[in-house]
């Protein structure tokens, strides 16, 4: 059965203090991972798609990466606009998008 | 700025009462989505429709209709809301079905008296 999980839950970090999130998938023929931000009260916001193994993408703090299995959101230096929630989704065979449920960034001044 | 538009962005109605919510597009995709998505839960696919052709998830109740009457217009009705359907709706588009990125709207807050 296709499936992500997200980890942490929740993440609380100290402005500047540098983490990355997980992502972690099993899925009959990934057709592509995207990540999205999600503010409180909003639609998700697409961040990156990446495609294959060992594929890089990057914008402003944020870093993502694809493994085989997983995928990491690295993020640089937070500040407390980045904190929202970051949802992960895979795209399977059947083009159908399956989401994580999602990581909850705060970060502090 | 090319986007996703969803009215209203507040709908409160009553147990029972028929609701119609609408979303628009100006990036001229061809597919489009419908999303429920309930507090601190993944969004969960009701539908979509690749231009004029209607595909329903498996698992969505009949209580969820949808009507496509042009490229740029999509709606989500539902016949008789109960409880359960609070929620926050999202609709999303595509320009193909694999691979590309969907792109969300800001969503209807859904509640029901």
């Amino acid at each position: 059965e296709d499936q992500v999980t997200q980890s942490p839950e929740a993440l609380r970090l100290q402005e500047g203090e540098s983490s990355s999130l997980n992502c972690s998938y099993t899925v009959s023929g990934l057709r592509g991972l995207f990540w999205y931000r999600q503010d409180p009260g909003k639609g998700p916001e697409f961040l990156f798609t990446l495609y294959s193994a060992g594929e890089e993408k990057e914008k402003e703090r944020l870093k993502a990466t694809l493994t085989k299995k997983e995928s990491f959101l690295h993020i640089t230096a937070p500040k407390p606009e980045d904190s929202a929630t970051y949802l992960c989704a895979v795209q399977a065979r059947t083009g159908k998008l399956i989401f994580g449920q999602g990581t909850t960034l705060q970060v502090k001044p | 700025d090319a986007m996703v538009i969803q009215n209203p962005r507040y709908q409160v109605t009553q147990f029972g009462k028929p609701v119609t919510l609408s979303c628009s597009q100006t990036l001229n995709h061809n597919v489009m989505y419908w999303y429920q998505q309930k507090s601190s839960q993944a969004p969960k696919l009701l539908f979509h429709y690749y231009d004029k052709d209607f595909n329903n998830e498996a698992d969505t109740p009949d209580n969820f209709q949808s009507r496509r009457p042009n490229t740029s217009f999509c709606f989500l009705d539902i016949r008789s809301p109960g409880l359960g359907d609070a929620a926050m709706y999202l609709c999303a588009t595509s320009g193909e079905l694999n691979t590309q990125p969907q792109h969300f709207g800001d969503g209807t807050r859904l509640s029901i008296l």
